[in-house]
């Protein structure tokens, strides 16, 4: 089975702009989440989607947001950018067991 | 507010030796425990999980130990090798809570020769 596949890789932005980073599960996962990564933050849940439908959401404000599609690939957004949101965005698909297989994530660099 | 701390950002053991990694919560709602292991420009990896109906699982050199009258659990690794030279980190999540894990903000373990 091919893993969860995240792209981009890596990506630059300004400070004010939008961006959008996608996600592919593995193949039968229907759950779908997001966590943020910053140095000395460890990994900050976002929010999850399971069947198109956000199921859980996390502390983050409005800013960002996500949406999952029928085939189970989920994007997320983050518009007006700041420099803080300068991360490691990871995104883990599961089976819905508890069990989160994650991709090598999206590094965001915010100017 | 930080509901899974790991207070040692860092741990350095011999190879051969045991490493041992710990994790302390503060919500008792908690019910279900992994630990994950990253490497550099990867994503982390599942390691191993235990749910709080047990207080001990073990896979190969992997032992979690859990503790739940002191919000406290442990990973233990023996023999410890080069290759278990990562970060891991701690996490935790509620019946319920889905796929929401709350993670701990991680402890660099180097194993050395």
């Amino acid at each position: 089975k091919a893993g969860v596949t995240q792209t981009p890789r890596y990506l630059i932005k300004t400070r004010g702009q939008q961006v959008t980073l996608s996600c592919s599960p593995i193949s039968g996962h229907r759950s779908v989440s997001w966590y943020q990564q910053t140095p000395g933050q460890g990994l900050q849940f976002l929010f999850e989607y399971f069947s198109e439908t956000q199921r859980n959401k996390g502390n983050f404000p409005g800013r960002f947001s996500g949406r999952q599609f029928s085939n189970s690939r989920s994007e997320m957004n983050v518009s007006t950018l700041e420099l803080g949101d300068s991360a490691l965005y990871l995104c883990a698909s599961s089976e819905n067991t508890g069990e989160l297989f994650f991709g090598e994530g999206s590094r965001l660099t915010v100017l | 507010d930080q509901q899974v701390k790991q207070n040692s950002p860092s741990l350095s053991v011999q190879e051969g030796r045991i490493s041992i990694l710990n994790c302390d919560y503060t919500n008792s709602m908690f019910d279900y425990f992994l630990w994950y292991k990253k490497y550099p420009a990867e994503g982390p990896t599942f390691l191993i999980s235990i749910s709080s109906i047990k207080d001990k699982n073990e896979d190969g050199r992997f032992t979690v130990f859990l503790n739940k009258s002191a919000k406290h659990l442990s990973l233990h690794i023996v023999p410890s090798q080069p290759g278990d030279s990562a970060v891991y980190f701690c996490a935790a999540s509620t019946s319920g809570g889905y796929n929401k894990l709350i993670f701990g903000a991680g402890t660099r373990l180097a194993v050395h020769p």
